[in-house]
Order: C-alpha cells, then structure tokens, then sequence
C-alpha cells in the first residue's frame, strides 16, 4: 500500500520556468515532510522539509506549500536550471514507537531542466 | 563533518550467496536506517538501528538483516541472495533536531545479484 502519491513520474521544464511536484499522503500521523534530490549515482539528499503547522517554506529558489486539510504537499522550484535536472522525492514521517521515526517515500518525480 | 559513507559502492555476486554491506554515520548520529532502492518499488525501508538495538523493521523477509555496533556503524546481510534483490542500497544517518526528523543519506552500495 502506497501511503505517499507523488506525480507527476517525469516532467520536462524549460530553463527559467517553474517546475511543480505534488505529492498526496493519507496517513494523518504523518508530523515531518522533506524533499529530497537524487542525483544518478548518488544517495538522495535532503533539500528542504516542513511541518505541518506551517503552510510554506521558502529556501532559495525551492518552496515547499503544504495544505494539511487536503493532505497535499508540493515542490515549487523557481528560476529552474539544467543543474536541477535530477529525481526529486518526497517523503513523510511518522513516529513509530520506541523513539523513532520511518520515513515513507513517494515514487520518485525524474526532472529535465531543458536549455 | 565527513558524510555518510558506504563500502563497498559495487557488488556483483551469484544467486544462494549472502553479502554484507557496510556504513559508517555521520559522526554524532546514533540513528542509521537501511532502504532498498530499484526502479519498480522506488525507495523502500528496511530497519533502523538506534544504540545498537533495532527500533523498527520494514516488510522485507528474514534473509535481510542488520546490526550496530557500539561506534554507531552499521551493517547489513542479505543472505541467500536471489535475482530481486538486485538494488541500490542506502544507509541514511539520522538527526534528531527540534520538531524535524532528518535523515542523510550515503551513496549507497549498487548490488548486482546474477
């Protein structure tokens, strides 16, 4: 059972545009939701994260909006560049008892920044 | 401080063997958790081990397991390997900070099961 829905699997942008990943979770125990970019042959890293207590964060040219109602995140990235060209994931975190937490992943959104 | 790191980057080993793989957590970090990764089921979690204990467990079989040692590294042994478990796998070294749960990632180990 996939608890987080990420969409769209790929998404080509022109460079300067606004590139839009929208993710969908269902479990309301989720408190932590982060972004990561992945570049081929890399471990992911962690690009920017929110609460649920905050509607947006802002950090450079990323933004995460969350809307908690509709349990709706997404990744807004301004400005897009061809060094953006990765796979973004989102991800949502629970605790999960003993002091710990497990991160749930989306599938994965490939980008193409495009000269 | 030096990143999370991996050993070894690639494996290729045949069907019915077992392989161990290694991490190393950033210094300071107590928390490291195991995923699998490949194209079809994307990112997957394993376990996380916490103070040499394993907290928390993913729905994988018995053949995947793992331990901590006192230095908080980490390692991992699939045993009896089959075809699928051909992957990417990814140690993530956690930090508790206030109100976040952050977690960075290795480069993880590409495993090649022919």
């Amino acid at each position: 059972q996939q608890q987080v829905k990420q969409s769209p699997q790929s998404l080509i942008v022109q460079k300067g545009g606004i590139s839009i990943i929208n993710c969908a979770y269902e479990n309301t125990a989720f408190d932590y939701f982060p972004w990561y970019q992945q570049f081929p042959g890399k471990g992911p890293a962690l690009l920017i994260a929110i609460r649920p207590d905050v509607s947006e964060k802002k950090e450079g040219r990323f933004t995460i909006s969350f809307n908690k109602s509709a349990k709706q995140f997404s990744l807004h990235i301004m400005d897009s560049q061809p060094g953006d060209s990765a796979t973004y994931f989102c991800a949502a975190s629970r605790p999960s008892g003993a002091g710990s937490y497990q991160l749930t992943f989306g599938k994965g959104t490939k980008l193409s920044v495009i000269p | 401080k030096a990143g999370v790191t991996q050993t070894p980057r690639y494996l290729i080993k045949t069907r019915g063997q077992q392989v161990t793989l290694s991490c190393s957590p950033i210094s300071g970090h107590r928390s490291v958790s195991w995923y699998q990764q490949t194209p079809g089921q994307g990112l997957q979690f394993l376990f996380e081990y916490f103070s040499e204990t394993q907290r928390n467990k993913g729905n994988f079989p018995g053949r995947f397991s793992g331990r901590q040692f006192s230095n908080s590294r980490s390692e991992m042994n699939v045993s009896t390997l089959e075809l699928g478990d051909s992957a990417l796998y990814l140690c993530a070294s956690s930090f508790f900070g206030t109100g976040s749960y952050e977690q960075y990632f290795g480069p993880g180990t590409r495993l090649t099961v022919t």
